[in-house]
């Protein structure tokens, strides 16, 4: 089974200043996605950023940007210009593509603080 | 509409009694998903339509949860002799297929249940 892991349960930065969300993942399969959830205090859930395994080249939005490397199952989120309306809890998420196709698995959780 | 959105926001509800909860998702929208997430805690899976396919409810804790999804659209989600430890967040999610061209999970603001 799949699994996802959050290390970190809280991080801090300072505002305008870099933070690296890391997560880290299991899976026998090789064909996937993984994705970045932010969910701030009202509880919605949005997509930050996904990535397809298949592609070597990480994806960025923006400011946020993943350091993809599949050999090492680890997947994290780098913030760049941290902004207070980033604070949040962040989660990082995975689903196959052939088995199980439509379970997404999510991890525990981070919990972002952005310091003025 | 717009967003998926669920109702109510917020359930009070004492111990052995039924909740229904309830989910409207993106329009066109053919796969939906039913999510808990405890205090602190990650999203956990409960239950996923897509289509007119049977249902995957693999998540679904026991067999006091129940959900379904009338006309392909609005979706219920049942908690029969509600316990404690049904307290938490309940989110929906839609997405516009099973695969393939977008997976991204559009998700409402959830229902916040307690049970006291």
């Amino acid at each position: 089974a799949q699994t996802v892991t959050q290390s970190q349960p809280e991080m801090s930065v300072q505002e305008a200043e870099t933070v690296t969300l890391s997560c880290t993942y299991d899976t026998s399969e090789s064909d996937y996605y993984l994705f970045w959830y932010k969910q701030p205090p009202s509880r919605q859930m949005i997509l930050v950023i996904r990535q397809e395994a298949y592609k070597q080249q990480n994806a960025t939005e923006n400011r946020f940007s993943v350091n993809f490397q599949k050999a090492a199952k680890s997947f994290s989120l780098k913030i760049s210009d941290s902004q207070l309306g980033d604070a949040a809890m962040y989660f990082c998420a995975y689903r196959g593509r052939n088995t199980g196709g439509f379970k997404t698995i999510f991890g525990a959780g981070t919990r972002l603080f952005v310091k003025a | 509409g717009a967003g998926v959105s669920q109702s109510p926001s917020n359930k009070v509800t004492e111990k052995g009694k039924d909740v229904e909860l309830r989910c409207d998702p993106i329009s066109g929208h053919t796969a939906l998903y039913w999510y808990r997430q405890s205090l602190g805690q990650g999203l956990e899976f409960l239950i996923y339509f897509q289509g007119n396919s049977a249902p995957d409810k693999s998540g679904l804790p026991s067999d006091r949860f129940s959900a379904e999804r009338t006309g392909g659209s609005v979706s219920t989600l049942t908690i029969q002799r509600t316990q404690q430890e049904d307290s938490a967040v309940y989110l929906c999610a839609s997405t516009f297929g099973s695969g393939g061209v977008d997976l991204t999970q559009y998700f409402g603001p959830g229902t916040r249940l307690l049970v006291l």
